[in-house]
């Protein structure tokens, strides 16, 4: 099976960096993927780790690390949009192509 | 591209009614879509995969009966819940795996809240 962990909350002021931790335990996946959520809306995908090492998508930057089992996510000049959860998530592998979710991160982003 | 409408975005009913919730795959074909459930404050938990042309493959402890799936053609798929009660109410979204089309791989449609009452 699969078990993704996540801080459940995260507190931060404006302009500031953070990061979100996932630690994993999977018997194997294809990638891990990092979404936003804000309340009442969809998931938003931000960024995919196939491989190790750090993905740079503007404000927001992803990092796998196979070996250790874990990931996070950075985000640097938060701003106060940048409020809401933040989810990992696993392919697993095998033919599913099922995507799991870990139990989320909630931002506040305060002024 | 990769565009997943879903409807209704909102839906309130009555306890021991049914309810439909369409997901449908705008300008790409989505042989297969996911069915997620997400309870305030929580993930988003997996519920089902649904395959067109075939019958859907429920996550354990997911009532196949309660929550009937239908995938008929490669641009929708319904999630039915049936003899709704008040401890189904909550936030269903559907997503189609767009491998090839988006560098995420899947697509999500915009969800939908459902209170039974």
């Amino acid at each position: 099976g699969q078990s993704l962990e996540q801080p459940s909350e995260v507190t931060a002021v404006e302009g500031a960096i953070v990061q979100i931790n996932c630690t994993y335990q999977t018997s194997g996946f294809y990638g891990l993927s990092w979404y936003q959520q804000h309340d009442g809306g969809a998931p938003t995908f931000l960024s995919y780790n196939a491989l190790d090492g750090l993905e740079e998508t503007g404000r927001f930057s992803s990092f796998l690390s196979r070996s250790d089992s874990y990931g996070y996510l950075l985000l640097q000049e938060l701003q106060m949009k940048d409020s809401a959860s933040y989810f990992c998530a696993v392919i697993p592998a095998g033919n599913t192509g099922k995507l799991i979710f870990g139990q989320g991160t909630t931002l506040q982003v305060k002024p | 591209g990769a565009v997943v409408s879903q409807h209704p975005s909102w839906v309130i009913c009555k306890s021991g009614t049914s309810v439909k919730i369409e997901c449908r795959s705008l300008d790409f074909q989505a042989t297969t879509m996911f069915w997620y459930r997400q309870f305030p404050k929580q993930s988003l938990m997996l519920m089902a995969t649904s395959n067109e042309g075939s019958k859907a493959t429920y996550e354990q402890g997911v009532e196949k009966d309660k929550f009937l799936i239908n995938h008929a053609s490669l641009t929708l798929s319904t999630l039915t819940v049936t003899s709704a009660h008040p401890e189904d109410s909550s936030f269903y979204i559907c997503s189609a795996s767009t491998m090839g089309l988006h560098r995420s791989g899947y697509t999500f449609g915009s969800g939908t809240r459902l209170t039974v009452v």
